[in-house]
């Protein structure tokens, strides 16, 4: 059963930030949060994924919120490569991570 | 590049047909996962298989068999499958007992059942 829920599509400027919402609002205190995209025919590909702690690595920044019930991702300076759809997944405990529906993000020259 | 790899890439089979997917990976990963995922929906889990054991059935019809003969490898076998089955099918590994650890994909086998 999807644990998160995110908006169905999002436009960005290229150069500007993108910031893509996820509510998991029923997430226990020791699941963490993934963020994967998927851009056509392709297998997802991991972006970035925290606890409770804003994370920030060389792709991408994940703000949490402090109850833990949301989170964004959040892409510094859009391209066009970015254009994908991007997912905010809750990893249950014993290996098993559950797909919400998902942000089709387009990136717009 | 990924590191899961999967084949074939494109499967077109009958009804009465016997196939089978396959996915390797060499990352010492001891966590396996199949998906399938249809035309503009999100993946959603099939099974889970930790240290070569079957430990999560999404509840899945029998006309899909996983097997996972090795650490490295995880196979799907298919039988008397339907058209609604047409769909992509991916291959995931991650570490078991790190709960942090992120999944890994391949790019998936795109099967048709005609």
């Amino acid at each position: 059963d999807a644990k998160t829920t995110q908006p169905p599509s999002m436009d960005c400027a290229e150069g500007r930030a993108a910031n893509l919402p996820c509510n998991h609002s029923t997430i226990s205190g020791n699941e963490y949060v993934y963020w994967y995209r998927q851009i056509h025919s392709q297998g997802p590909q991991y972006i970035i994924h925290g606890l409770k702690n804003n994370e920030t690595n060389e792709m991408a920044s994940l703000i949490i919120t402090e109850d833990r019930k949301s989170s964004t991702l959040i892409l510094p300076h859009a391209t066009l490569r970015d254009t994908a759809v991007y997912y905010c997944i809750v990893r249950v405990i014993g290996n098993q991570f559950y797909f919400g529906t998902g942000t089709s993000l387009t990136v717009i020259p | 590049d990924t590191e899961v790899t999967q084949t074939p890439k494109h499967l077109v089979m009958g009804m009465t047909n016997k196939k089978s997917l396959k996915c390797e990976q060499h990352m010492g990963h001891r966590a396996m996962y199949w998906y399938k995922q249809k035309a503009k929906k999100p993946p959603e889990l099939m099974f889970v298989y930790s240290y070569e054991k079957l430990s999560i059935n999404e509840s899945v019809p029998s006309r899909f068999s996983p097997e996972c003969p090795n650490s490295s490898l995880l196979n799907l076998h298919l039988h008397a499958l339907q058209p609604e089955d047409s769909a992509l099918y991916l291959c995931a590994s991650s570490q078991v007992g790190a709960d942090n650890s992120p999944l890994h994909f391949g790019n998936g086998t795109r099967l048709t059942v005609t």
